[in-house]
């Protein structure tokens, strides 16, 4: 079963505008992390939230974790067509190591 | 410095006959991971290495499938008696520190298709 589960499947937006997907996780957890996929580099590691940050920022990506809900959300600003990609997070904490099903983004000029 | 590197990148096999797959990691990290993957689909956990010892084989699918890390560098994946179900990306992640939760560095993978 997956840990992590990506919320909206796909999401299609214009570039320049902000793109938000959700993560939900089952087990407790020290750290929540996402990463992206494209064609072109494979899996590539974004970004880092520990168990005890609510927010943090990295460049055009936002990160925010809710423990008390078991979510997460990553919010990219000002989007860009080499933002196009999948996009998943990641728990290692539990007995399963997964990732989640992915949001898959595309943004359009 | 070099990342993590997979050969070969694609694998055409028959039924029935076994593969291995190799990874590289990046030089002095400690961790490593196999994944499976199936198109469309988020990567599938396989097994765990920490240096030489593999900590976790949990998600191996049957006994088919080994995974061996013996010098706690290269790491190669062996299929036995492939099947079709086995088609999939094999990706493999290395990481700096030991545990589960550290940020993982992955090679590009192996695209295996059993015909």
């Amino acid at each position: 079963s997956q840990q992590g589960e990506e919320d909206p499947q796909a999401l299609s937006i214009q570039e320049g505008e902000n793109a938000t997907m959700n993560c939900s996780y089952k087990t407790s957890i020290n750290n929540l992390q996402w990463y992206r996929q494209n064609s072109g580099r494979g899996l590539v590691h974004l970004i880092l939230i520990r168990s005890n940050e609510r927010e943090k920022h990295s460049g055009r990506l936002r990160v925010t974790l809710d423990t008390s809900k078991k979510s997460s959300s990553l919010l990219i600003t000002a989007s860009r067509a080499a933002d196009t990609a999948s996009y998943f997070c990641y728990t290692g904490g539990g007995n399963k190591l997964t990732f989640g099903t992915g949001t898959q983004l595309k943004v359009e000029l | 410095g070099a990342g993590v590197s997979q050969s070969p990148r694609y694998k055409v096999a028959k039924r029935g006959q076994d593969v291995a797959l190799r990874c590289d990691p990046i030089s002095g990290h400690v961790s490593l991971f196999w994944y499976q993957q199936a198109l469309g689909q988020g990567p599938e956990f396989l097994t765990y290495f920490q240096n030489e010892a593999q900590l976790d084989k949990s998600g191996l699918p049957s006994d088919r499938f080994f995974a061996e890390r013996p010098e706690g560098s290269v790491s190669t994946l062996k299929i036995q008696r492939t099947q079709q179900e086995d088609s999939a990306v094999y990706l493999c992640a290395s990481s700096l520190a030991p545990g589960r939760e550290e940020t993982q560095y992955f090679g590009p993978g192996t695209r295996l298709l059993v015909l």
